[in-house]
């Protein structure tokens, strides 16, 4: 059975330092992985995705995730962090095409100036 | 080239009632999910639509049902409503054989049950 798991419920970092929202995910399968964020009172917008591709994955917005399969991980970051990138964000893991998204719980994030 | 599209974005709705969900998929797309995303949750699978019928199921009661026309828009039906169906509904659209490459979503309808 897939399921996701985000780590932290919530973070808060400082304009212009790095971002870290971690991930892990558990899958019987080879896993498709997504990064999903969602600002306030908004539609769902696709980050980036790991399809059995490279594992290093590079997004919008300055942001990327690595799949690490020996830690079962997928964990966004980013080197700066803008004001613009408060939100909530969820990663997200299907078994392929056709199939179902399972979305962890969200991370919310805050940016302070 | 319109996203995915929903309607209303609003709703209220009295215990009991029934309501009617639209969305427009993204042009191109042939495959219409739901999800539900309770308030301060994550969205939860409802279910799939592909080719005018339901291809999977979510861990959701009967009281939720769907449809999907032949111009591939769909609706998501509640009937016997209760205050635990408040939620925004998302609607996702996607290709069938692309959906590994990540769905596009709309930006939801906000029902509340009262």
């Amino acid at each position: 059975a897939q399921s996701v798991t985000q780590l932290d419920s919530h973070v808060s970092v400082s304009e212009g330092t790095p971002v870290l929202l971690r991930c892990n995910y558990s899958s019987s399968y080879s896993p498709s992985l997504f990064w999903y964020v969602q600002h306030p009172n908004k539609g769902l917008q696709l980050l980036l995705k790991y399809t059995s591709a490279a594992t290093l994955v590079k997004g919008i917005n300055g942001f990327e995730a690595e799949f690490k399969k020996s830690e079962t991980s997928f964990h966004l970051t980013k080197p700066s962090a803008h004001m613009s990138d408060a939100a909530e964000y969820f990663c997200v893991v299907s078994e392929g095409t056709g199939n179902q998204f399972y979305f962890g719980t969200g991370t919310s994030l805050t940016v302070i100036p | 080239d319109a996203g995915v599209t929903q309607s209303p974005t609003h709703l209220i709705k009295t215990r009991g009632q029934q309501v009617t969900l639209r969305c427009s998929p993204k042009s191109g797309h042939d495959t219409v999910s739901w999800y539900q995303q309770a308030l301060g949750q994550g969205p939860q699978f409802i279910f799939q639509y592909y080719e005018e019928e339901e291809r999977q199921r979510g861990n959701f009661p009967d009281r939720f049902s769907g449809h999907q026309f032949p111009n591939y828009s769909s609706e998501l039906n509640v009937n016997a409503l209760l205050l635990g169906d408040s939620a925004l509904y998302l609607c996702a659209s996607s290709l069938v054989a692309g959906t590994n490459y990540g769905y596009t979503f709309g930006s939801g309808t906000r029902l509340t049950v009262v």
